[in-house]
């Protein structure tokens, strides 16, 4: 079936660096990702969306970049902070009716 | 803000016992789901909803039933709960795709609940 993975299941970060955090995806008429943040306990947060029409998108401190070629997306954390440390998962959209398909996550740590 | 209600963060039942999870939406959402978490599993999603009174089966619906007699409102329920439906449930709301506008595929989490079955 169509997956959706990430390069790393762990990332631990240094107060004020950027983070990267990866995910692949299987398939190629995918055309929405989402990235969500999922603190301990809580249910996930919508962080920041793109469509495939589009390759790279910007909100406050984050940034989305889709590259359609190798089937990659990334988001990018600038200046990460203590409240950053989470979950991150990303998620995809092929068809029609508003089903997504869930990576496992990757757990971002922040050392301050 | 979208906002996603589930009625309980922690619920502890017995092996048997008939569990309702109840979820509600303030944003006349068309769409809504019901998900389970596992560690190591990641979200699978159990039920979806795309009107009231309309239901889908998502890729675990086994042992699971839902009901959406209400737009805002999507309930699971465990007819005879198991120790393994013991998980973290999160429910989520989407308004209906309208294409290649963003945030309308969105989905909008709850808060979870995680229910024990002993």
């Amino acid at each position: 079936g169509e997956s959706v993975g990430l390069h790393l299941p762990t990332l631990s970060v240094q107060e004020g660096d950027n983070s990267i955090i990866n995910c692949a995806y299987s398939n190629s008429a995918s055309d929405y990702f989402i990235w969500y943040k999922q603190e301990s306990g809580k249910g996930p947060q919508f962080i920041i969306d793109i469509r495939s029409n589009m390759d790279k998108r910007q909100g406050q401190r984050v940034t989305v970049l889709l590259n359609k070629t190798v089937k990659h997306l990334s988001l990018q954390i600038a200046a990460t902070q203590p409240g950053d440390s989470a979950v991150y998962f990303c998620a995809e959209k092929y068809n029609q009716g508003g089903k997504l398909i869930f990576g496992q996550g990757t757990e971002l740590s922040v050392k301050p | 803000d979208v906002k996603v209600t589930q009625s309980s963060r922690y619920l502890v039942k017995r092996t048997g016992e008939k569990v309702f999870l109840e979820c509600v939406q303030d944003m006349d959402h068309e769409n809504m789901f019901w998900y389970r978490q596992d560690p190591g599993l990641g979200l699978r999603l159990i039920y979806f909803s795309y009107d009231v009174k309309m239901k889908e089966k998502g890729d675990i619906p086994e042992g699971y039933s839902v009901s959406r007699e209400k737009k805002e409102r999507f309930s699971l329920i465990l007819e005879s709960a198991s120790t393994n439906q013991t998980s973290m449930y999160l429910c989520a709301s989407s308004p209906l795709s309208q294409g290649p506008s963003l945030n309308t595929d969105t989905q909008y989490f709850g808060p979870g609940t995680r229910l024990t079955v002993l």
